[in-house]
């Protein structure tokens, strides 16, 4: 009855590799995120997505792409991946899309990349 | 955009006193304000959270103010216990434009024994 899951826990790769993480939500929740956090424990948005629109942090490199199959599901695929990519990945969800709904985190994806 | 201020970055007190986490922000429009409790190796866990309607708001040993016309508010964590050790961070958005959460760079409480 987990409510927002991830896969995988773990990932260690080498540079210049592309990979996904993938995400899911059993709560029904229109909308889902996407957020980095670095070594030093910065949480920051990278993005937030439901039906209807994508709202991407200007930050963000273009290697990073999210890819929602449908409502349960947002990945994050990642493209030529980069030391500084390093860091723990967490998908969240939360009911409603204007920023004032209580969200949900996944259990966080650590990425390591040598 | 939002900018969040969180302090202190690391916070030690004994068990059973009165733990305090500031945070300010810098757009007006933002109204809802939740705090995330982290621990280690684990996910970010909403532990409470307010409105801009709201001045004060308490949860058991847990207590959260907020000052709008000052755009900063605070986490009161009283009766510390050592399972209150971990990273409290705190957040806030608005319904507007940018609909996203803009997180502080959170506080590292150990409670000792």
């Amino acid at each position: 009855d987990t409510a927002v899951s991830q896969t995988p826990k773990y990932l260690v790769t080498q540079m210049g590799n592309d990979k996904s993480i993938k995400c899911e939500q059993n709560l029904g929740h229109d909308t889902m995120y996407w957020y980095k956090q670095d070594s030093k424990k910065f949480l920051k948005i990278m993005f937030s997505y439901n039906n209807k629109e994508l709202i991407i942090n200007e930050t963000v490199p273009n290697r990073f792409s999210p890819k929602s199959p449908d409502k349960a599901h947002l990945n994050l695929h990642i493209n030529s991946l980069e030391l500084g990519d390093s860091a723990v990945y967490f998908c969240a969800s939360s009911q409603g899309g204007d920023g004032t709904d209580t969200q949900y985190f996944g259990p966080g994806t650590r990425l390591t990349v040598l | 955009g939002e900018n969040v201020e969180q302090h202190p970055s690391t916070l030690s007190v004994q068990e059973g006193d009165s733990a305090v986490i500031k945070c300010t922000y810098s757009d007006s429009a933002s109204n809802y304000f939740p705090w995330y409790k982290q621990e280690l190796g684990k996910r970010p866990q909403l532990i409470i959270d307010i409105r801009s309607n709201v001045g004060e708001k308490k949860d058991q040993r847990i207590a959260v103010t907020l000052n709008k016309t000052a755009k900063h508010f605070s986490l009161h964590i009283t009766e510390t216990q050592p399972e209150d050790s971990a990273v409290y961070f705190c957040a806030a958005s608005s319904s507007g434009s940018a609909r996203q959460l803009t997180f502080g760079s959170g506080t590292q409480l150990t409670v000792l024994p």
